[in-house]
């Protein structure tokens, strides 16, 4: 099994420009969430889905971001227009379907986004 | 609102010594427990879990965690640390039936001595 996938591993761009982070999750797992890691926040969960319905999106910011999952084998992150303060790693996880809250999830390598 | 603790921010170490990381939560009902550790430059790799029953869990890499309800705690410990357990260290909790969220805690960056 090839893991989680995501791309693209390291992203640079100015200030005001869009940015798509991308995410493939684990064959057959159902849930597919999007964390941010910072030094000063440590890691945040910004929005899960369930079967490709976004189940809690608190965690987003503010309205810049925004996440979509139009099936179950990809998930897109996207920030519009981006800033400084979004430089972070964004990681893509996925679990299996199973009782809910009892599946480990799984993580991606990360994309480490940086905002000029 | 439900929160995961970790008590220490960094932890140094000198090879063969015993590590014990704190973590509590913030939740009375049933949780599900998970430490992941995060290699330099890598991403969250599992270590072990707690769901139910035995309450010390034993995990990769000789790594183990005690549950304790009464505390809300769920330490890692490990007897003997390498060089290669330099890494950062999450505690989490999964509240049941809320659909696989995870809360985590602020991390505990290990750094051992060769």
């Amino acid at each position: 099994d090839a893991g989680v996938i995501q791309s693209p591993r390291h992203e640079v761009t100015e200030m005001g420009q869009e940015v798509t982070l991308r995410c493939k999750p684990i064959s057959g797992h159902n849930s597919l969430f999007w964390y941010r890691q910072t030094m000063m926040r440590g890691l945040e969960l910004l929005i899960y889905f369930n079967n490709n319905v976004p189940i809690d999106d608190s965690g987003m910011p503010e309205d810049r971001f925004s996440a979509k999952m139009p099936n179950a084998s990809f998930s897109t992150l996207k920030i519009q227009p981006s800033e400084p303060r979004d430089s972070a790693v964004y990681f893509c996880a996925s679990s299996p379907p199973g009782l809910a809250g009892t599946n480990e999830q799984f993580f991606g390598p990360g994309t480490r986004l940086t905002v000029l | 609102a439900q929160s995961v603790s970790q008590h220490n921010h960094h932890v140094i170490l000198s090879e063969a010594a015993s590590l014990e990381l704190g973590c509590n939560y913030s939740y009375g009902g049933t949780v599900n427990l998970f430490w992941y550790v995060q290699y330099p430059g890598q991403h969250l790799q599992l270590l072990l879990k707690y769901f139910s029953g035995d309450p010390l869990v034993k995990g990769i890499k000789g790594f183990e965690a005690e549950f304790i309800k009464s505390k809300f705690s769920f330490n890692l410990r490990k007897p003997s640390v390498q060089w290669s357990d330099t890494a950062e260290y999450f505690c989490a909790a999964m509240i049941y039936n809320q659909g696989g969220k995870l809360i985590f805690g602020q991390g505990t960056e290990l750094s051992v001595k060769p």
